[in-house]
């Protein structure tokens, strides 16, 4: 299974733009690269999947380089409400086991 | 409303008393999943089941047990719950894309305490 790293924390300003980089060297060809975000007490909610390359959807954008060792999740203009808990997910393509990273914490100040 | 269901919400319970906690998801997904969140420890899947009958173990499966008698169900049982149960759970399910599993719908959360 691909452990992923993220950073613990990260501070940003309203307006600004987020990027918060996982690594996850092991994974495997088939694996899909899943962001997910929580507030707190409240479940994960999907955010953005990839393969490779760039993905972008309404909310954001990942970035994945050609080796697929890392990936980024990109936050266009964040705003106070984005504070919140962003999870790193590797998904097996072939399997059904998901192991989160410990998540990176980003705080959205005025 | 497309949504995944978990019951009770909040829990305290004693050492050794059974407990369920009820999962539903009204999406008709075949993949189901329970974690639990503990502070600094992130999400750690318990269990997860790919359909009906079919379940298997996620990272911290020791003391609890599942099943999937249905498509749409699947309860996390305590059969003697210990403190080190104490913890927030979430159920969670999504569609089987054939690369894997999809977006994850979860839960809003169970939060059980066991003195």
């Amino acid at each position: 299974l691909a452990k992923t790293t993220q950073p613990i924390s990260m501070d940003s300003y309203e307006g600004q733009e987020v990027n918060i980089t996982c690594s996850h060297n092991n994974i495997a060809t088939n694996d899909y690269i899943t962001w997910y975000q929580q507030f707190p007490s409240q479940g994960p909610r999907f955010i953005i999947q990839g393969y490779k390359t760039k993905v972008t959807n309404e909310v954001a954008s990942l970035f994945i380089p050609a080796d697929r060792k890392s990936s980024t999740l990109s936050l266009p203009r964040v705003s106070l409400s984005d504070t919140a808990v962003y999870y790193c997910l590797v998904v097996q393509g072939a399997g059904n086991k998901l192991t989160f990273g410990g998540g990176t914490r980003v705080l959205v100040k005025p | 409303e497309a949504q995944v269901t978990q019951n009770p919400r909040y829990l305290i319970t004693v050492t050794g008393k059974k407990l369920t906690v009820t999962c539903s998801q009204n999406m008709n997904h075949e993949y189901m999943s329970w974690y639990r969140q503990d502070p600094g420890l992130g999400l750690r899947q318990i269990y997860y089941s790919m359909n009906v009958e079919v379940t298997d173990k996620g990272d911290v499966p020791e003391g609890y047990k599942v099943s999937r008698k249905e498509k749409r169900n699947f309860p996390l049982i305590l059969e003697s719950p210990s403190p080190n149960q104490t913890s927030l759970y979430f159920c969670a399910s999504s569609l089987w894309t054939g690369r894997g599993t999809g977006e994850l719908f979860f839960g809003e959360g169970s939060r059980l305490t066991v003195l």
